[in-house]
């Protein structure tokens, strides 16, 4: 158990929905990552937080978004969602901005079908 | 972008055997990560690599590290059922987001 919780665990909507992801971090830890893992693009990086404010940009649609609230928790919201929007949205956590041995640990993840 | 390979895909090895899975990246980066993922889990951290020539080992498991030929090995030594599972090597440049290679699907059989 890496201590980073995600919740719902998994998530069955239709197309043209919109969902929140909600991430809980380790305590203590400042940064929140968010990742997208499907059979076709692999495990990409999504959008990176620290301590509130937005640090580091991936590959994120403009259909997602995200923020981290004053607690460190942080959200993930997808709206429109498509079918090949249907993946396993992971958060991560570490201790500060990143870099040095700043390793990220990972969530159990949120499974998202979209039908 | 930067690009991360890993090689082989899957890997079918019988216990007590050797064997390394190889990870080359595209870029100059001098943080890479391996992780493990069991099926319908998530990543768990293995071993940070932070400069050229690092090496670390953890029970059967040996990492290392050649920034200049931008090559990583996940080395297993004596494998046993227990270390079937996808491992993924990461590369992290001078922003914060990591690139994953495509894993590798290692299966044990006894």
């Amino acid at each position: 158990d890496s201590g980073v919780t995600q919740t719902p665990k998994h998530l069955i909507t239709a197309t043209g929905q919109r969902v929140t992801l909600r991430c809980s971090p380790r305590s203590g830890d400042l940064s929140v990552y968010w990742y997208q893992q499907s059979l076709d693009q692999g495990l990409q990086f999504l959008i990176q937080y620290y301590n509130g404010e937005e640090r580091a940009k991936g590959n994120i649609l403009e259909r997602f978004s995200a923020q981290q609230f004053p607690d460190l928790h942080s959200e993930l919201n997808l709206s429109s969602l498509e079918l090949g929007d249907s993946a396993l949205y992971f958060c991560a956590s570490s201790p500060h901005g990143g870099g040095g041995t700043d390793t990220q640990y990972f969530g159990p993840g949120t499974r998202l079908t979209v039908l | 972008e930067l690009k991360v390979e890993q090689n082989p895909l899957f890997l079918s090895m019988q216990e007590g055997k050797n064997y390394t899975i190889y990870c080359n990246y595209s870029t100059t980066s001098d943080r890479l990560y391996w992780y493990r993922q069991d099926p319908g889990k998530s990543l768990e951290s293995l071993f940070v690599l932070l400069s050229n020539g690092a090496v670390k080992q953890e029970g059967r498991l040996m990492a290392s590290l050649d920034t200049k030929a931008r090559l990583s090995t996940l080395h297993i030594t004596a494998a046993v059922h227990d270390l079937s599972a996808t491992y993924f090597c990461a590369v992290q440049t001078g922003a914060n987001n990591l690139f994953f290679g495509t894993g590798t699907r290692l299966t044990v059989i006894p």
